[in-house]
């Protein structure tokens, strides 16, 4: 059963905490992404990764952190600089850059 | 539920009619869209794509419509279903990344 998971579903952590969100997915693609989405907003993109130990800043990189030390796998830490944390978290793959984006069902966290 | 989709356009339509939903894109250089689906507290779902070469491209019940004149792009949904309930939104790219837009909210009513 292919796809990508992240856990979990809900997250809450008191303000100056790091927290760490999972994305895993055996869908063999080399491309992984973050993005952030609040309410009526179009989804924000965090971070991306085009290959194992690699990855770029999007645009909202300020206040997180990432690594792709496996293909399978690319956690978004949420550090204590980030200044509005609180958002529900999305993480994709695709099989190549510019090529149709597949979601995972998203992390809600909540920082007070 | 999610509070994602809050303060978005809203599209009500009568159950069993056909649905429009419109999206206006901001680079001419944009080559490939994608059609999403969110229900509220999941992921996005993939719809359908259409690359710039083409202007229309079917799927089932889902039609999508490129106008890259003026920078328009369409999801029709035929016959629309209480399951289609759900905020859709465009995406668009150039390169590697894509420009997501905000999305509508579709309202099916019985």
């Amino acid at each position: 059963d292919g796809g990508i998971t992240q856990s979990p579903k809900y997250l809450f952590r008191k303000e100056g905490q790091n927290v760490t969100l999972s994305c895993e997915q055996n869908l063999n693609h080399d491309a992984m992404y973050w993005y952030r989405q609040d309410p009526g907003q179009g989804l924000r993109l965090i971070y991306y990764s085009q290959i194992v130990n690699d990855f770029q800043k999007g645009d909202i990189a300020e206040g997180y952190s990432v690594s792709r030390e496996k293909k399978e796998s690319f956690p978004l830490t949420v550090t204590s600089a980030q200044k509005n944390p609180t958002a529900f978290y999305l993480c994709a793959s695709s099989r190549l850059p510019n090529y149709e984006q597949y979601f995972g069902p998203g992390t809600r966290l909540t920082v007070t | 539920g999610e509070s994602v989709g809050l303060h978005l356009p809203t599209l009500s339509v009568q159950e069993g009619d056909n649905s429009i939903i419109n999206c206006a894109y901001s680079n001419s250089a944009s080559d490939y869209f994608i059609w999403y689906k969110q229900e509220s507290g999941k992921g996005p779902q993939f719809i359908i794509d259409i690359r710039s070469n083409m202007d229309k491209r079917q799927g089932q019940r889902v039609t999508v419509l490129l106008n890259k004149t003026v920078k328009h792009l369409s999801l029709q949904i035929a016959a629309t279903q209480p399951g289609d309930s759900a905020v859709y939104f465009c995406a668009e790219s150039h390169g590697q990344n894509f420009v997501f837009g905000p999305g509508t909210r579709l309202s099916v009513l019985p």
